[in-house]
C-alpha cells in the first residue's frame, strides 16, 4: 500500500522564520504535487516536481524533490501571515500526504 | 480563466437517501475525478473517469457510488443510500490527460452533511 507521510503535522512559526516540511511516500512515483488548501476551501496546486533533483520555486515557498530517497520538502523562507494555511503533498495518481496545517503568527 | 464548479456548495440529507453531487469540469478537459475529505483529514481519491467509462477506484468507492456524465458537460456522484460516515466535503477535479505534465485542477467542493 502506497503510504504519503508528512511531518510535521502541524506547525506554528512566527512571521519572518524559515522552515521546512517534509514528505516522505513508500514507493516509486513519477511525480510530486504541493497544494495549498485554506480552511473550508478546494485545493490549490502550488507545485509539479516531476524529476529528481527537481527544484522550483514561487514567492517564500521552494519544493525540491529526491527520487531516491522518496522525500519531498517544502521550504518557507521569511514566513509571512498569508501563508496559514494547510499544506498536502501528493504523488502519482495522487495519493495525498496527511497534511501540515501551518499557522504564522506575528 | 477556467475553473472546475461544483453545485450544490452544501448539501444536508437523511441517512439512507440518496444525493447526487454534480461538477462541471473544465471544458477541453478528458480526464475527471472524485475525491472526499473527512472533516480535518487528508484527501482520499475515490475514482477517475476517461471516456464514458471509470478508469479506476479506489476501496471507498463501493456499489453505493455512481458516477455519470449524463451530457457534455456534467460530471455527477451519485450516493445510493447514504450513511452518517459519507458525511465529507467532496472535490471534483479535472485534468486535460494523465501524463506528468496533466495537472489537476480542482473545484471548491460540496460539503455533505448526513443526518
Amino acid at each position: 500500500e502506497l503510504k504519503v507521510e508528512q511531518n510535521p503535522l502541524f506547525l506554528s512559526m512566527q512571521e519572518g522564520k524559515n522552515y521546512t516540511i517534509y514528505c516522505n511516500y513508500s514507493t516509486t512515483s513519477d511525480r510530486l504535487y504541493w497544494y495549498r488548501q485554506d480552511p473550508g476551501k478546494s485545493l490549490e496546486s502550488l507545485f509539479v516536481l516531476l524529476s529528481n533533483g527537481a527544484v522550483k520555486q514561487e514567492g517564500r515557498l521552494m519544493a525540491s524533490l529526491d527520487t531516491k530517497a522518496r522525500l519531498s520538502t517544502l521550504h518557507i523562507t521569511a514566513a509571512v501571515h498569508d501563508l496559514s494555511a494547510t499544506y498536502f503533498c501528493a504523488v502519482h495518481k495522487l495519493i495525498f500526504g496527511t497534511g501540515t496545517r501551518l499557522q504564522v503568527f506575528p | 480563466e477556467p475553473e472546475v464548479t461544483q453545485t450544490p456548495s452544501h448539501q444536508v440529507t437523511q441517512m439512507g437517501q440518496e444525493v447526487i453531487l454534480r461538477c462541471v469540469p473544465i471544458s477541453n478537459h478528458l480526464y475527471f475525478y472524485w475525491y472526499r475529505q473527512i472533516l480535518g483529514q487528508k484527501v482520499e481519491f475515490l475514482v477517475s473517469f476517461y471516456n464514458n467509462e471509470i478508469s479506476e477506484k479506489s476501496e471507498i468507492f463501493d456499489d453505493q457510488f455512481s458516477v455519470e456524465r449524463p451530457d457534455g458537460s456534467n460530471f455527477t456522484l451519485k450516493i445510493r443510500s447514504t450513511k452518517l460516515e459519507d458525511s465529507a466535503m467532496y472535490f471534483c477535479a479535472s485534468s486535460l490527460g494523465r501524463g506528468p505534465y496533466n495537472e489537476q485542477f480542482f473545484g471548491p467542493g460540496t460539503r455533505l452533511t448526513v443526518l
